[in-house]
């Protein structure tokens, strides 16, 4: 069925390192895969977002990078502040069912915990 | 542009009752989703609404449902709530594309005793 894997759980740098988080996905019709940022008592917020007709996409410190053959993508963000912390979700659209398009429907990864050390 | 909105943001229920939460979605938006999140499950979705019509659902029980108006506002309601129901519940609007993003709101935070 529909699966998204995200490592590591949690990650911690130091400030001006570079962190990387990963995640991989179970169906090979998925076509986008956002990133998503959560502080505490807030909602997700996205930060960047990929999909399946591009290889990259850059946004300032924050990239991302997909390769459909392998079926993962990544987060890659560089120059870590301690802003940056925070708990990161990536995602993945399922796909179509018989009775349901994809609309609507993100499957989530269970998330990373970064601490960004001043 | 004013983001999603939620209320209330926070609610206090015992088992065996039910409750109704409500999202306002951004202006000129016209798909909600639903998603429940808890430290043991992550971020997993209920059901998602365009145009009033439920579109989308996910695999949680009928005690679950939602509702869409015609200004693009949505509720969700939960009856005979159980313990395990405790959890932050967030929506998130859209235009409605298969890779449109999706804007999410601070969410609600329903605790059953």
């Amino acid at each position: 069925g529909e699966n998204v894997e995200q490592h590591p759980s949690t990650l911690s740098v130091q400030e001006g390192d570079s962190a990387v988080i990963k995640c991989t996905y179970s169906d090979s019709a998925s076509n986008y895969f956002p990133w998503y940022k959560q502080e505490l008592g807030k909602g997700p917020q996205l930060i960047i977002d990929i999909r399946s007709n591009v290889g990259e996409k850059k946004d300032q410190r924050i990239a991302v990078t997909l390769n459909k053959t392998a079926k993962h993508f990544s987060l890659h963000i560089t120059e870590t502040q301690p802003e940056d912390s925070a708990v990161y979700f990536c995602a993945a659209t399922p796909r179509p069912t018989k009775n349901y398009n994809q609309g609507g429907k993100l499957i989530f990864g269970q998330g990373t915990e970064l601490s960004v050390k001043p | 542009k004013a983001g999603v909105t939620q209320t209330p943001r926070y609610l206090i229920k015992t088992r065996g009752q039910q409750v109704t939460l409500s999202c306002s979605p951004i202006s000129g938006h016209r798909s909600v989703s639903w998603y429940q999140q808890t430290p043991g499950q992550g971020l997993q979705f209920l059901f998602e609404y365009f145009s009033e019509t439920q579109r989308n659902k996910g695999n949680f029980p009928g005690r679950f449902s939602g509702r869409q108006f015609s200004n693009s506002r949505s509720e969700m309601n939960v009856s005979t709530l159980e313990l395990g129901d405790s959890a932050l519940y967030l929506c998130a609007s859209s235009l409605g594309g298969d890779t449109d993003t999706q804007y999410f709101g601070p969410g609600t935070r329903l605790t059953v005793l």
